[in-house]
């Protein structure tokens, strides 16, 4: 089974200043790993995915996050944020192995609150 | 690609009152489709999933119960609400290709 913590409930920043939003997660075997982005009162729309490969992995919106194997942990990074993109970030994970459920494990989410 | 419906969009009932929320898929046949529940400040609670017509898997017992009378039909039910029901639900489909699960907009229920 899965776990995932995201370490932090809630995150000020400025605009135009840098952000990372935490990440950890907890397996026994290979892992599939997401982070998925939700504005007030919408679906969740995926940011970003690690399947396999490079570590760092470029997504929509200017967000990157790299996967650290050793650290367990999927961090979600942009170097400038704008207004619009105050929203609640969720970190997802689940077993690469194919078939049956795919189910994915969420964490708790992170709301990331740009300040003018 | 695949796009999500779900309705109604908003629903207030009275605790006690029967519910039944409606999710269809179009783009794609034969998907794995998820409920999920989103009360504040708690994330995203999987609620049921369905690899195929008929079949309902739960993960928390409740008062909820699920149906997928067709292929890209899912339904989510219940015959007396409680007020620790409201919150948002969503519901997804699984992008077999693209090894994700997309999300529909949501529907959000409040029990009074």
């Amino acid at each position: 089974a899965q776990s995932v913590t995201q370490l932090d409930s809630q995150v000020p920043v400025f605009e135009e200043a840098p952000v990372e939003l935490r990440c950890n997660y907890s397996s026994s075997v290979s892992v599939y790993l997401f982070w998925y982005v939700q504005y007030p009162n919408q679906g969740l729309q995926l940011l970003l995915k690690y399947l396999s490969g490079s570590t760092l992995v470029k997504g929509i919106n200017g967000f990157e996050a790299e996967f650290n194997k050793s650290q367990t942990s999927f961090h979600l990074r942009k170097p400038s944020v704008h207004i619009s993109d105050t929203a609640e970030y969720f970190c997802a994970v689940r077993g690469s192995k194919r078939g049956g459920s795919e189910k994915l494990v969420f964490g708790k989410g992170t709301k990331l609150t740009v300040n003018p | 690609s695949q796009t999500i419906h779900q309705w109604p969009a908003t629903l207030v009932q009275p605790v006690g009152s029967p519910l039944s929320l409606e999710c269809t898929v179009e783009g794609t046949s034969n998907p794995n489709l998820y409920w999920y529940r989103q009360a504040a400040g708690r994330g995203l609670q999987l609620l049921f999933y369905s690899v195929g017509i008929g079949q309902i898997s739960s993960e928390v017992p409740q008062n909820l119960s699920a149906s997928r009378p067709q292929d890209r039909q899912f339904i989510l039910s219940s015959k007396k609400l409680l007020l620790s029901d409201s919150g948002f639900y969503l519901c997804a489909s699984y992008r077999g290709n693209l090894y994700e699960q997309y999300f529909g907009p949501g529907t959000r229920l409040t029990v009074t």
